[in-house]
């Protein structure tokens, strides 16, 4: 496509549930990163996918948070036993490669788990 | 980890005033993103400094890599309605082999009066 795309848009859950959110990056970019916005703060690493594999996933806080890629494009993050504290914008952004700086965003999906 | 301190928080002013915002860390970044996001958005990248000193424009917008490759600013000049946002400082670092993060500044609240 022509930008990342994130699904669903807004999402409201349960506490306990749980929740997957959906990437689809920029066709050909092998690099992508999930990020975490609380309000009134910056985007908070989370983990960052090169092709298939997780090469960095010390941003994500806690066990119950989980991501894959399996096929090196579209990426799940999945959060179990989800928290309303886990509440936030969850970001996608994906690069050409995993040097190249120019990392493009998705719109964001808002997770409000009441 | 790298931590971004970006100032001011917010700034209200005049159309067609100019506006200066800045970043600054304790550590060295290799590249500075400047990004800005508006209501129910993700971050949209207005400019990319690769090397310390590098000063690049993009229309009314001018942003600078610190000599140190410890800080940068953004400035925009003769501002409009529409640069109403929050503004992202970004900086890319070395994560481990060949792999980058980036990290965010908290982000500066730019208000517009027309």
């Amino acid at each position: 496509g022509a930008g990342v795309s994130q699904t669903p848009s807004n999402k409201v859950t349960e506490k306990g549930k749980y929740v997957e959110l959906r990437c689809d990056p920029i066709s050909g970019h092998t690099a992508l990163y999930w990020y975490r916005q609380s309000l009134g703060q910056g985007p908070e690493f989370l983990i960052y996918f090169q092709g298939t594999g997780a090469a960095d996933d010390s941003g994500l806080p806690n066990d119950r948070f989980f991501a894959v890629r399996p096929e090196g494009s579209v990426s799940t993050l999945k959060i179990q036993r989800t928290e309303r504290g886990d509440s936030a914008v969850y970001l996608c952004a994906s690069s050409l490669t995993g040097t190249n700086t120019e990392a493009f965003f998705g719109q964001g999906t808002r997770l409000t788990v009441v | 980890g790298q931590q971004l301190n970006q100032s001011p928080q917010s700034m209200f002013i005049q159309e067609g005033e100019d506006v200066s915002m800045n970043c600054t860390s304790s550590s060295i970044f290799n590249t500075w993103l400047w990004y800005k996001q508006d209501p129910g958005e993700g971050p949209v990248l207005l400019i990319a400094l690769y090397k310390a000193g590098e000063l690049t424009s993009n229309g009314r917008l001018t942003a600078q890599f610190g000599i140190t490759r410890k800080d940068s600013f953004l400035n925009i000049s003769a501002s409009i309605p529409s640069d109403v946002g929050i503004y992202f400082c970004a900086g890319l670092y070395p994560s481990g082999g060949s792999n980058y993060k980036l990290t965010f500044g908290k982000g500066t609240l730019l208000t517009v009066n027309p």
